[in-house]
């Protein structure tokens, strides 16, 4: 059964990069899409980007020119960085498996349990 | 981008009620169309994709329908442990939306 889990620090100074890592078991990362997803407290989610274990991203517009999402296939680990972080950007962070059901049905199946990250100074 | 509406976006209801969620897209999406459920310090659970078909392991009193711009979540028979937060995705075209949420609570 595959498990994701997320890492890194839960403490982000304004300005600075936000990184993340997702940790992949139980299966492998090859054949997939991987998203990664965020929620701010106390209100809804809102989708980050995706992956292909081959490399490719497909990024939101909103957090384009900040958002750099990579993919680690020996490592079995995915990462998101989000540069020059407000505190617009705090919020539980989770990763995701992208599953298509044939064309573009793309649906998440498998998350992580999500990291809480703060920017504060 | 596609903006998804929820409504109602809270409801109270008993055990064993009927409970139906609605979900509308700002243009047409065919049945590209998720439902996730969210309990407080959890993560989201997918419970249908391609806007009818049941996840693995989802109790068969969760059913969802629709296509085009309007979406129904149904909960027949509502359990305790059904008392969440219920989201739709669209991955008819990038970036992925989610509605805002409808909060399902105890009455």
């Amino acid at each position: 059964q595959v498990q994701l889990q997320e890492s890194g620090p839960g403490l982000v100074k304004p300005s600075e990069t936000l990184s993340l890592t997702c940790s992949v078991s139980g299966g492998s990362i090859s054949g997939y899409y991987w998203s990664w997803i965020r929620q701010p407290p106390g209100m809804g989610l809102e989708w980050i980007g995706y992956i292909h274990y081959s490399g490719s991203t497909n990024y939101n517009p909103s957090l384009q020119s900040r958002v750099t999402i990579s993919v680690d296939t020996s490592k079995n680990q995915f990462s998101l960085k989000l540069s020059s972080v407000t505190a617009a950007d705090t919020a539980v962070y989770y990763c995701a498996r992208d599953k298509i059901l044939g064309g573009n049905h793309y649906y998440m199946d498998v998350w992580g349990k999500g990291t809480t990250v703060t920017v504060s100074s | 981008d596609i903006q998804m509406t929820q409504s109602p976006s809270s409801l109270s209801a008993s055990v064993r009620d009927r409970v139906t969620i609605t979900c509308r897209a700002s243009q047409t999406i065919s049945n590209y169309l998720n439902w996730y459920q969210q309990k407080p310090g959890k993560a989201p659970k997918l419970l249908i994709y391609a806007a009818s078909n049941l996840q693995t392991g989802v109790p068969s009193r969760f059913s969802g329908s629709g296509s085009g711009t309007d979406f129904t979540l149904t909960i027949n028979s509502l359990q305790p442990e059904d008392f969440a937060t219920y989201y739709c995705q669209q991955s008819y075209g990038t970036p992925w939306t989610f509605g805002q949420g409808t909060k399902v609570e105890i009455k």
